[in-house]
Protein backbone atom coordinates (compact mmCIF):
# COMPACT_ATOMS: atom_id res chain seq x y z
CA UNK A 1 0.00 0.00 0.00
CA UNK A 2 0.91 3.69 -0.65
CA UNK A 3 3.02 5.13 2.34
CA UNK A 4 4.21 8.45 2.87
CA UNK A 5 6.25 8.71 5.75
CA UNK A 6 7.71 12.34 6.74
CA UNK A 7 10.17 13.41 9.38
CA UNK A 8 9.88 14.46 12.84
CA UNK A 9 8.74 17.62 14.59
CA UNK A 10 10.96 20.54 14.08
CA UNK A 11 12.37 23.74 16.11
CA UNK A 12 14.24 26.64 14.37
CA UNK A 13 14.97 30.17 15.15
CA UNK A 14 13.86 33.20 12.56
CA UNK A 15 16.49 33.62 10.07
CA UNK A 16 17.17 29.31 10.11
CA UNK A 17 16.17 27.24 7.39
CA UNK A 18 14.66 23.73 7.84
CA UNK A 19 14.36 20.64 5.41
CA UNK A 20 11.79 18.32 5.30
CA UNK A 21 11.74 14.62 4.01
CA UNK A 22 9.06 12.31 2.81
CA UNK A 23 9.94 8.88 2.28
CA UNK A 24 7.46 6.59 -0.22
CA UNK A 25 6.97 3.31 -0.37
CA UNK A 26 4.30 0.79 -2.02
CA UNK A 27 4.66 2.21 -5.80
CA UNK A 28 6.68 3.47 -8.25
CA UNK A 29 8.47 6.30 -6.80
CA UNK A 30 8.93 8.08 -10.21
CA UNK A 31 5.86 7.56 -11.75
CA UNK A 32 3.72 10.21 -9.63
CA UNK A 33 3.86 13.82 -9.02
CA UNK A 34 4.69 15.46 -5.03
CA UNK A 35 3.24 18.19 -3.66
CA UNK A 36 3.86 19.91 -0.20
CA UNK A 37 1.23 21.83 1.13
CA UNK A 38 1.61 23.33 4.70
CA UNK A 39 -1.11 24.72 7.60
CA UNK A 40 -0.38 26.56 10.03
CA UNK A 41 -2.24 26.14 13.50
CA UNK A 42 -6.04 26.84 12.78
CA UNK A 43 -5.69 27.52 9.40
CA UNK A 44 -6.45 25.97 6.71
CA UNK A 45 -4.50 24.58 3.72
CA UNK A 46 -1.88 26.11 1.67
CA UNK A 47 -0.33 24.50 -1.91
CA UNK A 48 3.81 25.35 -1.72
CA UNK A 49 4.94 23.37 -4.68
CA UNK A 50 5.30 20.50 -6.73
CA UNK A 51 8.09 18.38 -7.68
CA UNK A 52 8.51 15.55 -10.52
CA UNK A 53 10.74 12.86 -9.01
CA UNK A 54 11.19 11.46 -12.34
CA UNK A 55 13.62 14.44 -13.88
CA UNK A 56 13.19 16.46 -10.46
CA UNK A 57 11.53 19.67 -12.17
CA UNK A 58 9.43 21.74 -9.80
CA UNK A 59 6.91 24.60 -9.78
CA UNK A 60 6.87 26.69 -6.54
CA UNK A 61 3.98 29.24 -6.00
CA UNK A 62 5.03 32.66 -5.68
CA UNK A 63 4.47 33.45 -2.62
CA UNK A 64 7.59 31.31 -1.79
CA UNK A 65 9.94 31.58 -4.93
CA UNK A 66 13.22 32.32 -3.83
CA UNK A 67 12.33 30.80 -0.40
CA UNK A 68 11.91 26.82 -0.71
CA UNK A 69 13.43 23.94 -2.64
CA UNK A 70 12.38 20.74 -3.15
CA UNK A 71 14.39 18.18 -4.22
CA UNK A 72 14.70 13.81 -4.64
CA UNK A 73 16.37 11.40 -4.08
CA UNK A 74 15.54 8.22 -6.51
CA UNK A 75 17.91 6.18 -4.83
CA UNK A 76 15.78 5.87 -1.38
CA UNK A 77 12.29 7.05 -2.74
CA UNK A 78 12.64 10.36 -0.70
CA UNK A 79 11.19 14.09 -1.42
CA UNK A 80 12.57 17.13 0.55
CA UNK A 81 11.08 20.38 0.91
CA UNK A 82 13.41 22.76 2.68
CA UNK A 83 12.76 26.39 3.77
CA UNK A 84 14.81 28.99 4.45
CA UNK A 85 15.18 32.55 5.97
CA UNK A 86 12.00 31.74 8.65
CA UNK A 87 9.90 33.62 10.02
CA UNK A 88 7.11 33.30 13.11
CA UNK A 89 4.45 33.15 10.00
CA UNK A 90 6.68 29.62 8.82
CA UNK A 91 4.92 27.73 12.24
CA UNK A 92 3.07 25.05 10.99
CA UNK A 93 2.35 21.52 9.69
CA UNK A 94 3.77 20.95 6.92
CA UNK A 95 2.62 17.62 4.14
CA UNK A 96 3.91 16.01 1.38
CA UNK A 97 0.95 14.65 -0.51
CA UNK A 98 0.87 12.77 -4.05
CA UNK A 99 -1.16 13.23 -6.81
CA UNK A 100 -2.33 10.24 -8.94
CA UNK A 101 -4.16 12.66 -11.60
CA UNK A 102 -2.81 16.07 -11.70
CA UNK A 103 -5.55 17.98 -9.99
CA UNK A 104 -5.80 15.98 -6.57
CA UNK A 105 -4.02 14.60 -3.59
CA UNK A 106 -4.78 11.28 -3.10
CA UNK A 107 -2.39 10.59 -0.66
CA UNK A 108 -0.69 12.40 2.43
CA UNK A 109 1.85 11.96 4.72
CA UNK A 110 1.34 12.10 8.12
CA UNK A 111 2.56 15.85 8.72
CA UNK A 112 5.77 17.47 10.18
CA UNK A 113 5.30 20.66 12.61
CA UNK A 114 7.78 23.01 12.50
CA UNK A 115 7.71 25.78 15.12
CA UNK A 116 9.63 29.19 14.46
CA UNK A 117 10.05 30.54 17.89
CA UNK A 118 13.16 32.77 19.34
CA UNK B 1 -6.07 34.00 -8.09
CA UNK B 2 -8.70 31.89 -8.11
CA UNK B 3 -10.97 32.34 -4.96
CA UNK B 4 -12.92 29.32 -3.02
CA UNK B 5 -15.36 30.23 0.20
CA UNK B 6 -16.79 28.18 2.42
CA UNK B 7 -19.04 28.62 5.35
CA UNK B 8 -17.37 28.28 8.40
CA UNK B 9 -19.50 25.75 10.06
CA UNK B 10 -22.36 23.46 9.61
CA UNK B 11 -24.12 21.97 12.26
CA UNK B 12 -26.71 18.63 11.56
CA UNK B 13 -28.10 15.92 14.24
CA UNK B 14 -26.93 12.52 13.59
CA UNK B 15 -28.80 10.55 10.75
CA UNK B 16 -29.53 14.10 8.76
CA UNK B 17 -28.16 15.19 5.69
CA UNK B 18 -25.39 17.36 6.00
CA UNK B 19 -24.87 19.84 2.88
CA UNK B 20 -21.35 21.84 2.85
CA UNK B 21 -21.12 24.23 -0.14
CA UNK B 22 -17.73 25.58 -1.92
CA UNK B 23 -18.29 28.94 -3.54
CA UNK B 24 -16.38 30.26 -6.60
CA UNK B 25 -16.57 32.23 -10.10
CA UNK B 26 -18.06 29.33 -12.87
CA UNK B 27 -16.73 26.80 -10.40
CA UNK B 28 -19.17 24.40 -12.55
CA UNK B 29 -16.39 25.02 -15.48
CA UNK B 30 -13.69 23.58 -12.85
CA UNK B 31 -12.91 19.90 -11.21
CA UNK B 32 -13.97 20.25 -7.44
CA UNK B 33 -12.58 17.45 -5.18
CA UNK B 34 -13.22 17.25 -1.24
CA UNK B 35 -11.13 16.27 2.05
CA UNK B 36 -12.21 15.23 5.78
CA UNK B 37 -9.82 16.43 7.87
CA UNK B 38 -9.59 15.05 11.58
CA UNK B 39 -8.33 16.80 14.40
CA UNK B 40 -4.53 16.26 14.15
CA UNK B 41 -4.53 13.65 11.30
CA UNK B 42 -3.68 14.20 7.70
CA UNK B 43 -6.63 15.61 5.66
CA UNK B 44 -8.38 12.33 3.43
CA UNK B 45 -9.32 12.45 -0.04
CA UNK B 46 -13.42 11.46 -0.03
CA UNK B 47 -14.47 13.21 -3.58
CA UNK B 48 -12.57 13.87 -6.48
CA UNK B 49 -13.92 15.06 -9.90
CA UNK B 50 -17.13 16.77 -8.43
CA UNK B 51 -18.35 13.27 -7.54
CA UNK B 52 -16.55 10.25 -7.44
CA UNK B 53 -15.39 8.40 -4.53
CA UNK B 54 -12.22 7.10 -3.77
CA UNK B 55 -12.39 3.11 -2.54
CA UNK B 56 -12.99 3.28 0.86
CA UNK B 57 -15.44 6.43 1.18
CA UNK B 58 -18.69 5.56 2.38
CA UNK B 59 -21.58 5.61 -0.40
CA UNK B 60 -22.87 8.33 2.25
CA UNK B 61 -20.48 11.05 0.82
CA UNK B 62 -21.68 12.34 -2.40
CA UNK B 63 -20.89 15.38 -4.50
CA UNK B 64 -22.31 18.19 -7.03
CA UNK B 65 -20.76 21.60 -9.09
CA UNK B 66 -23.08 23.95 -10.88
CA UNK B 67 -23.20 27.52 -11.91
CA UNK B 68 -21.15 29.22 -8.93
CA UNK B 69 -21.86 26.42 -6.69
CA UNK B 70 -20.31 22.79 -5.59
CA UNK B 71 -21.39 20.55 -3.16
CA UNK B 72 -20.45 18.44 -0.82
CA UNK B 73 -23.58 15.81 0.77
CA UNK B 74 -23.09 13.78 3.51
CA UNK B 75 -26.14 11.40 4.20
CA UNK B 76 -26.94 9.75 7.18
CA UNK B 77 -24.63 11.52 9.52
CA UNK B 78 -22.59 9.79 11.64
CA UNK B 79 -20.65 11.22 15.25
CA UNK B 80 -17.35 9.57 13.30
CA UNK B 81 -18.03 12.29 10.32
CA UNK B 82 -17.23 15.33 12.50
CA UNK B 83 -14.65 16.96 10.95
CA UNK B 84 -13.23 19.82 9.19
CA UNK B 85 -13.97 19.75 5.03
CA UNK B 86 -12.17 21.43 2.64
CA UNK B 87 -12.79 21.76 -1.12
CA UNK B 88 -10.09 22.42 -3.76
CA UNK B 89 -9.88 22.78 -7.43
CA UNK B 90 -6.75 22.82 -10.19
CA UNK B 91 -6.91 26.12 -12.03
CA UNK B 92 -3.95 27.23 -14.38
CA UNK B 93 -4.13 30.79 -13.47
CA UNK B 94 -3.92 31.32 -10.10
CA UNK B 95 -0.51 31.52 -8.90
CA UNK B 96 -1.50 28.62 -5.98
CA UNK B 97 -2.60 26.59 -9.32
CA UNK B 98 -4.09 23.62 -6.66
CA UNK B 99 -6.60 26.15 -4.28
CA UNK B 100 -8.24 25.24 -1.61
CA UNK B 101 -11.26 26.86 0.29
CA UNK B 102 -11.00 27.96 3.50
CA UNK B 103 -12.92 24.95 5.22
CA UNK B 104 -15.82 24.13 6.85
CA UNK B 105 -16.36 22.57 10.42
CA UNK B 106 -19.01 20.13 10.59
CA UNK B 107 -20.30 19.33 13.69
CA UNK B 108 -22.48 16.40 14.76
CA UNK B 109 -24.96 17.89 17.31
Amino acid sequence: QVQLVQSGAEVKKPGASVKVSCKASGYTFTSYYMHWVRQAPGQGLEWMGIINPSGGSTSYAQKFQGRVTMTRDTSTSTVYMELSSLRSEDTAVYYCARSSSLEWFEYWGQGTLVTVSS
Amino acid sequence: SYVLTQPPSVSVAPGKTARITCGGNNIGSKSVHWYQQKPGQAPVLVIYYDSDRPSGIPERFSGSNSGNTATLTISRVEAGDEADYYCQVWDSSSDHRWVFGGGTKLTVL
